[in-house]
């Protein structure tokens, strides 16, 4: 069973960086697209960017498009998103999701990670 | 690139039918057959129900149905069951590897 597991909750300062991760299990290919989605407290989902897991390709909306960093490392199968001087406006719910095999739909998704940037 | 525009809120009674539209462009719902839809239930990650406009993966009630007609897409949930009430976004494709979600509709079941 493919499953996406996302790294826990994280509480920053304002102008502070972070990583978070999403890592991806029971795939057997190499090649495949994780893409990441931001959702605000009681907002709608927001498409940010995706990534190949296989050449760390990478597309980013033009909405975040110098906001984030989309990475990934193939040997441990695992996406990061990343931002180098969190705002308070990122505090938010961030999902990885995994592109479907042939189908341009995400079909896995992680449980989400939560991002809280408060002084 | 704007989001798709859905309508904030749907409902209908149980065993009744709901459907939910999603328009958008020619650069992205009219130009692709990749429109998909998500429930997401809350404090819960969405979960994909139908792809490629029509078509349901494995695991979801043939009571989950969705069309398209040109610029706009639609999502029908018939025969609405309690476990339906949910928020239900789409998605599409809108070429160069960059997708658009909707504004999401909150479907209540009365």
């Amino acid at each position: 069973e493919v499953q996406l597991v996302q790294s826990g909750t994280e509480v920053k300062k304002p102008g502070e960086s972070l990583k978070i991760s999403c890592k991806s299990s029971g795939y057997s290919f190499t090649s495949y697209w994780i893409g990441w989605v931001r959702q605000k407290p009681g907002k709608g989902l927001e498409y940010m960017g995706i990534i190949s897991l296989g050449d760390s390709d990478t597309t980013y909306s033009p909405s975040f498009q110098g906001q984030v960093t989309i990475s990934a490392d193939k040997s441990i199968t695992t996406a990061y998103l990343q931002w180098s001087s969190l705002k308070a406006s990122d505090t938010a719910m961030y999902y990885c999701a995994k592109l479907g095999d042939n189908s341009e739909a995400f079909a896995i998704w992680g449980q989400g990670t939560t991002v809280i940037v408060s002084s | 690139q704007s989001a798709l525009t859905q309508p904030p809120s749907a409902s209908g009674s149980p065993g009744q039918s709901v459907t939910i539209s999603c328009t958008g462009t020619s650069s992205d719902v009219g130009g692709y057959k990749y429109v998909s839809w998500y429930q997401q239930h809350p404090g819960k990650a969405p979960k994909l129900m139908i792809y490629e406009v029509s078509k349901r993966p494995s695991g979801v009630p043939d009571r989950f149905s969705g069309s398209k007609s040109g610029n706009t897409a639609s999502l029908t949930v018939s025969g609405l069951q309690a476990e339906d009430e949910a928020d239900y976004y789409c998605n599409s494709y809108a070429g160069s590897n960059n997708f658009v979600f909707g504004t999401g509709t909150k479907v209540t079941v009365l």
